[in-house]
């Protein structure tokens, strides 16, 4: 199993620029998510799913689209980018209910000038 | 809504030498905790869970934390720090009724020879 994978690893964009963050599972879970994390500022939830097909809001959802149209795959895409969202962002799986053990990927790290 | 704090950014630990971490969370309910650990330049690693039970936890890598409900506290000990223990550990707290996760800000430890 690769586990979880993120890919690219590194990315700088332009302010305005669009791009998709992929991330892909080959565990079969059913719940995965995305966070961005920031000095200081611990990981912070953008948007999640908890099946293929249903997404939701996290914490810090604004700038940012989803979609879940198979179990493995959960891009993030980045509308118009920002100068605020350079960061590293993390994706996350987790195998379902009475499970509450994340798996994480490597991270993409974001830079937006 | 849930939140934790790491009161500590930084510890400086020498190599042998004992290492505790500090998390104190908020919750209504019963929380459910982790602790994950971040080396450099990688995702983030699971070291310990509490659900319920004991509230002295063993994981891995020789880590134990303790859950202590009156204080709101679920510190990570180990008792006797490698070079290799260098790294971010973030404390995580659970919401019972879904999968979101809630971290604290972190704790950089560095370890001296």
């Amino acid at each position: 199993n690769a586990g979880v994978t993120q890919t690219p690893k590194f990315q700088v964009l332009k302010t305005g620029q669009s791009m998709t963050l992929q991330c892909a599972q080959d565990m079969n879970h059913e719940y995965m998510s995305w966070y961005r994390q920031d000095p200081g500022m611990g990981l912070r939830l953008i948007h999640y799913s908890v099946g293929a097909g249903i997404t939701d809001q996290g914490e810090v959802p604004n700038g940012y689209n989803v979609s879940r149209s198979t179990t493995e795959d959960f891009p993030l895409r980045l509308l118009s980018a920002a100068p605020s969202q350079t960061s590293v962002y993390f994706c996350a799986s987790e195998s379902g209910p009475n499970s509450y053990e994340q798996y994480f990927g490597p991270g993409t790290r974001l830079t937006v000038t | 809504a849930q939140s934790v704090t790491q009161p500590d950014i930084h510890i400086t630990v020498s190599e042998g030498a004992s290492l505790e971490l500090r998390c104190n969370y908020s919750y209504g309910a019963t929380p459910y905790l982790f602790w994950y650990v971040q080396s450099p330049g990688q995702g983030l690693q699971l070291l310990l869970k509490y659900f319920s039970g004991d509230t002295l936890v063993q994981g891995i890598k020789g880590f134990e934390a303790e859950f202590k409900r009156s204080q709101s506290s679920f510190n990570l000990r180990k008792p006797s720090v490698h070079w290799s223990d260098a790294a971010e550990y973030f404390c995580a707290v659970g919401d019972i009724n879904d999968y979101k996760l809630s971290f604290g800000a972190g704790t950089t430890v560095t370890v001296r020879a």
